[in-house]
């Protein structure tokens, strides 16, 4: 079974402009979540999407939305880039949820400058 | 809200010397898994713990559950080259928010 795989791997943006990312899961998973890892941060949960709803939520802004396709693949978007936004990108699949084992994806390193 | 502390933040072994990580909560857990990131790497699922006291292992690796379900602690006998990395603890807690504990990063010297 192939793995979790993200789009693009390392991106550079500017302050003010906004960024797609891209997930795509294990097929037959239907869950997919985003977390954003930061050295000063650690690892924080975005968003969980089940079956094409938003099931959870963790405590970012509005600049921060994602979706989730009839296919289980998964965009996340970032509005108006601060520099605070540079992180690396994960997310993880998995066939019921977050509270299951997940498997992650190699993630999108994205830089703000 | 609940909190999640691991500790220590960073252990630095010799090879062959024990390990242990320890993730603590404020409040009672649901339940409680447990990831592993190499360097530049993924998190990768290790373990799930979910009765109290629980205890699982995995070869070299010793996962545990407290009694009240507050903590957990996993331990690595005999450590090895190949254990370098940060350990996560991820928690559910009543939120139902899933919070991942601040790890730590553990380095073998050979």
């Amino acid at each position: 079974k192939a793995g979790v795989t993200q789009t693009p791997r390392y991106l550079i943006k500017t302050r003010g402009q906004q960024v797609t990312l891209s997930c795509s899961p294990i097929s037959g998973h239907r869950s997919v979540s985003w977390y954003q890892q930061t050295p000063g941060q650690g690892l924080q949960f975005l968003f969980e999407y089940f079956s094409e709803t938003q099931r959870n939520k963790g405590n970012f802004p509005g600049r921060f939305s994602g979706r989730q396709f009839s296919n289980s693949r998964s965009e996340m978007n970032v509005s108006t880039l601060e520099l605070g936004d540079s992180a690396l990108y994960l997310c993880a699949s998995s066939l019921e949820g977050v509270y299951y084992e997940q498997y992650f994806g190699p993630g999108t390193r994205l830089t703000v400058t | 809200g609940q909190q999640v502390m691991q500790i220590p933040q960073y252990q630095h072994v010799q090879e062959g010397e024990d390990f242990t990580t320890y993730c603590n909560s404020s409040t009672t857990l649901s339940n409680i898994q447990w990831y592993k990131q190499r360097p530049g790497g993924h998190p990768v699922f290790l373990i799930q713990l979910v009765k109290s006291g629980e205890v699982k292992k995995q070869k070299r690796l010793t996962f545990q559950f407290g009694e009240a379900k507050k903590n957990s602690s996993l331990h690595i006998t005999a450590t090895q080259t190949t254990d370098v990395g940060t350990y996560f603890c991820a928690p559910r807690g009543a939120t139902n928010k899933l919070i991942f504990g601040t790890g730590t990063l553990l380095a073998v010297q050979p």
